[in-house]
């Protein structure tokens, strides 16, 4: 198992531009969770599904877009990239609670983003 | 709404020493509880989780946290570190009637020194 994958690792973009993180799993998890994380402030959930066709907004969802159409894929896009978005993005998956061994969050390694 | 606090933002120590990193949280319902690690420049991994049972819980690495109700914490100790354990730890919480959202701390630096 690759776990959670995103790409790309590293992006640079300009003010006003827009791009898209990709974030895929193969565990077969339901639930899926985008965060940011900023120097001494932790990760911040800006969005999370729960199964593929749904998804709800995080703590920090300003700014970005989310969408399920598969259980694998979970891409966040951002619009109108501004300088606050700069950030470490993690996606990570889990089974629900639920389930026997639920609750483990697993994360990808993280894309790195600045927007100048 | 659920809360963490992570008192530390770095602790250094020398190898071999024993080591605490503080986690408080508050909550007004039942919580699940979980410790993360992040070595540079990757993602987070599990270290332990409380859910329920025994309030002591243990990693494979000779960690260990303990879930003190009263006092609201869930500290992570380990009685021996090695230069290896340089890294980020996060503590986090989840509701039990929203189990699948956590709540992270603001993290806790360990530096080890030889």
């Amino acid at each position: 198992n690759a776990g959670v994958t995103q790409t790309p690792k590293f992006r640079i973009l300009k003010i006003g531009q827009s791009m898209t993180l990709q974030c895929t799993q193969d565990m077969n998890h339901n639930y899926m969770y985008w965060y940011r994380q900023d120097p001494g402030m932790g990760l911040k959930l800006i969005y999370y599904s729960v199964g593929a066709g749904i998804t709800d907004k995080g703590e920090v969802p300003n700014g970005y877009n989310v969408s399920r159409s598969t259980t694998e894929d979970f891409p966040l896009r951002l619009e109108l990239a501004a300088p606050s978005q700069t950030s470490v993005y993690f996606c990570a998956s889990s089974y629900s609670m639920a389930v026997a061994g639920g609750g483990e969050q697993y994360f990808g390694p993280g894309t790195r983003l600045t927007v100048t | 709404a659920q809360s963490v606090t992570q008192l530390d933002s770095q602790v250094p120590v020398f190898e071999e020493a024993p080591v605490e990193l503080r986690c408080n949280y508050s909550s007004s319902v039942s919580v699940y509880l979980f410790w993360y690690v992040q070595y540079p420049n990757q993602g987070l991994q599990l270290l332990l989780k409380y859910l329920s049972g025994s309030t002591l819980v243990e990693s494979i690495n000779g960690f260990e946290a303990e879930f003190n109700k009263s006092q609201t914490s869930f500290h992570l100790r380990k009685p021996s570190v090695h230069i290896s354990d340089t890294a980020e730890y996060f503590c986090a919480v989840s509701s039990m009637d929203s189990s699948y959202k956590l709540i992270f701390g603001s993290g806790t630096r360990l530096l080890v020194r030889p």
